[in-house]
């Protein structure tokens, strides 16, 4: 089995500041980890992910996370936010199996002040 | 390309009245999958299909739920009989393989009066 922590429901940061979500997960196999954001009224869009090469992943909008596999988490960061950065963020779960659905955490929002 | 795509992407209807959602995933792409977002339980899974078989419907909350996918493309999600607990956001991926990167679409929003 296999689930996904995100700790809080609302970030709230100033413009230019740090951006740091937390997502621990539980997977009794290698899992392979997602982030992905949600706009307003909008689909999930792939931030980056991790499947098991580099620990530290790059994705898009200057994001990045970093796998640690001794502290079962895959924290997303920016070092600098944008007001354009105010979304949903999902981390999420799954492995190389049958079908490699996705398990989700709760989700967080995130807020940029001026 | 064209990414995934779903219609209608808002619906409502009344309590005990059928639905049916639909989903275009990118072409190309085998494995199908079927999530809903909703207040109380976040985003749960609910189906998932590779080519026209579906061998993992674990997700399926009821037997009121059922999908369907053809041509191992266009997907259908068909809810009868719906509840308000049914009001929800219904979103819809695809990936190349299962596996693979899932992209989504914008999601049906389905309120159920």
């Amino acid at each position: 089995a296999q689930s996904v922590t995100q700790l809080g429901s609302h970030v709230s940061v100033s413009e230019g500041a740090l951006v740091l979500l937390r997502c621990n997960y539980s997977s009794s196999v290698p899992p392979y980890l997602f982030w992905y954001v949600q706009y307003p009224n909008q689909g999930l869009q792939l931030l980056l992910k991790y499947t098991s090469a580099a620990t530290l992943v790059k994705g898009i909008n200057g994001f990045e996370a970093e796998f640690k596999k001794s502290e079962t988490s895959f924290h997303l960061t920016k070092p600098s936010a944008h007001m354009s950065d105010a979304a949903e963020y999902f981390c999420a779960v799954t492995y190389t199996g049958a079908n490699s659905k996705l398990t989700f955490g709760k989700g967080i929002t995130l807020s940029v002040r001026p | 390309g064209a990414g995934v795509s779903q219609s209608p992407s808002n619906k409502v209807t009344e309590k005990g009245k059928d639905v049916e959602l639909r989903c275009d995933p990118i072409s190309g792409h085998t494995a199908l999958y079927w999530y809903r977002q909703s207040l109380g339980q976040g985003l749960e899974f609910l189906i998932y299909f590779q080519g026209n078989s579906a061998p993992d419907k674990s997700g399926l909350p009821s037997d009121r739920f059922s999908a369907e996918r053809t041509g191992g493309s266009v997907s259908t999600l068909t809810i009868q009989r719906t509840q308000q607990e049914d009001s929800a956001v219904y979103l819809c991926a695809s990936s190349l393989d299962p596996g693979e990167t899932q992209y989504f679409g914008p999601g049906t929003r389905l309120l159920v009066l």
